[in-house]
């Protein structure tokens, strides 16, 4: 099993503050790092899938930057709104094919 | 468009009976895997499927069986329910490996409580 540890466990910012949590991953045996979001009472959403170290991609306000020499991963929200409130998942593939998911960064954006 | 369909949605069962959580795809996908979500624990890998006829265990396969006759059903079956096993199992599908850059679509996860 391939440990995945995301920190901080939890985080309340409030609404514009800009915001990181880690994702620290095996570094040897890489193959991709993914990101999930995952809103109370719904279903986790893929938000990036990276491949290659130095990638760095990026979706409206949410970005995420990659490296796989050291084995950690940075998800950034610039100017954090209330809809961002979610828990945010790391995964990384096992040694078959699937996801070994780490514990989630919980967000709450408050007005 | 369906995406990934689980049923049931809700299931409360006695210790020892058995029961099948049913998941389907509608998008072709070759991989498909089943996990538990539990309070502090995160999501865990249960089995998964590279294909029709392939199955493997995931990290917490004890007591759960599954089978993968069709590109599109991967059930997973509950051969004689402990309260261990009261959780929420959420079934994923991808088009290509997740080594590769296949992300997973999430069914709406099953609550399944086991008195």
């Amino acid at each position: 099993i391939l440990n995945v540890e995301q920190s901080p466990q939890s985080l309340h910012v409030q609404e514009g503050d800009s915001t990181n949590f880690t994702c620290s991953f095996p570094s040897s045996n890489f193959y991709a790092l993914h990101w999930y979001r995952w809103e109370t009472a719904k279903s986790p959403e893929a938000l990036f899938v990276m491949t290659l170290n130095g990638d760095e991609k990026k979706k409206g306000r949410i970005s995420a930057t990659l490296n796989t020499k050291e084995g950690y991963s940075y998800l950034y929200i610039k100017g954090s709104q209330p809809e961002d409130s979610a828990t945010y998942l790391c995964a990384f593939p096992n040694s078959g094919y699937a996801l070994n998911f780490g514990k989630g960064t919980s967000l709450l954006v408050t007005p | 468009n369906a995406g990934v369909t689980q049923t049931p949605k809700f299931q409360v069962l006695k210790t020892g009976q058995s029961m099948t959580l049913q998941c389907a795809q509608d998008m072709n996908h070759e991989y498909m895997s089943w996990y538990r979500q539990d309070p502090g624990m995160g999501l865990r890998l249960i089995h998964y499927s590279v294909g029709a006829g392939i199955t493997d265990q995931g990290e917490v396969p004890n007591g759960y069986n599954v089978s993968r006759s069709t590109t599109e059903d991967f059930p997973l079956r509950l051969l004689s329910a402990a309260p261990s096993q009261t959780s929420v199992y959420f079934c994923a599908s991808s088009y290509s490996g997740v080594r590769e850059t296949g992300e997973l679509f999430f069914g709406e996860g099953s609550r399944l409580t086991v008195l």
